[in-house]
């Protein structure tokens, strides 16, 4: 039971261009809702997050939208570069509980 | 500070052969997880722990123990590897819960 949808699979950007990457959950008891970049042979590393009582949060050409009623939320990269290039994962939880339940990764190609 | 190491980075096992992982955090993290990483599923959580003695189970946590006698070290232990355990582990730790988690480098384990 998957309870975070992420897509696309994969997505290739002209340099320049905006990335976006969709993720959607079933739980609504979720409310935290962080991003992972990861780069090859190293372990993710938190990009940005979000809680419910916001509908975005903006951190340089990184932003998260939220829409809570559609239980969905997803990331905009701004401007996007090719050292942008990695695999991104969404992930949600209960804020306060350990249990990150992630989406399965996009991996973002961003081409000259 | 060194964050999250893990050794060893890269191990095969034989069907049967038991091996632990081990994790370490020098930031005094009170929260340490455990997650495998499979291609197009994402990071399962394994197991967890809140503080020293105290651990408990994730989404995926047969076939692995753990156990947390200091707040510095969280091993994983695999007692009798299958070919199902064929993975990219990462441990990650938080200052506490609700805190982001920081992953550490991964192991990539290959069991034959």
């Amino acid at each position: 039971q998957q309870q975070v949808k992420q897509s696309p699979q994969s997505l290739i950007v002209q340099k320049g261009g905006i990335s976006i990457i969709n993720c959607a959950y079933e739980n609504t008891a979720f409310d935290y809702f962080p991003w992972y970049q990861q780069f090859p042979g190293k372990g993710p590393a938190l990009l940005i997050a979000i809680r419910p009582d916001v509908s975005e949060k903006k951190e340089g050409r990184f932003t998260i939208s939220f829409n809570k009623s559609a239980k969905q939320f997803s990331l905009h990269i701004m401007d996007s570069q090719p050292g942008d290039s990695a695999t991104y994962f969404c992930a949600a939880a209960n804020f306060g509980n350990e249990k990150l339940t992630f989406g399965t990764g996009t991996r973002l190609t961003i081409i000259p | 500070n060194a964050g999250v190491t893990q050794t060893p980075k890269f191990q095969v096992l034989k069907t049967g052969q038991s091996m632990t992982l081990q994790c370490a955090q020098d930031m005094n993290h009170e929260y340490m997880s455990w997650y495998r990483q499979d291609p197009g599923m994402g990071l399962r959580l394994i197991h967890y722990s809140v503080g020293a003695g105290i651990t408990d189970q994730g989404e995926v946590p047969n076939g692995y123990n753990v156990s947390r006698s200091t707040t510095e070290d969280f091993p994983l232990r695999l007692l009798s590897a299958a070919p199902s355990q064929t993975s990219v582990y990462f441990c990650a730790s938080a200052l506490a819960s609700g805190r982001p988690q920081y992953f550490g480098p991964g192991t990539r384990l290959l069991v034959l």
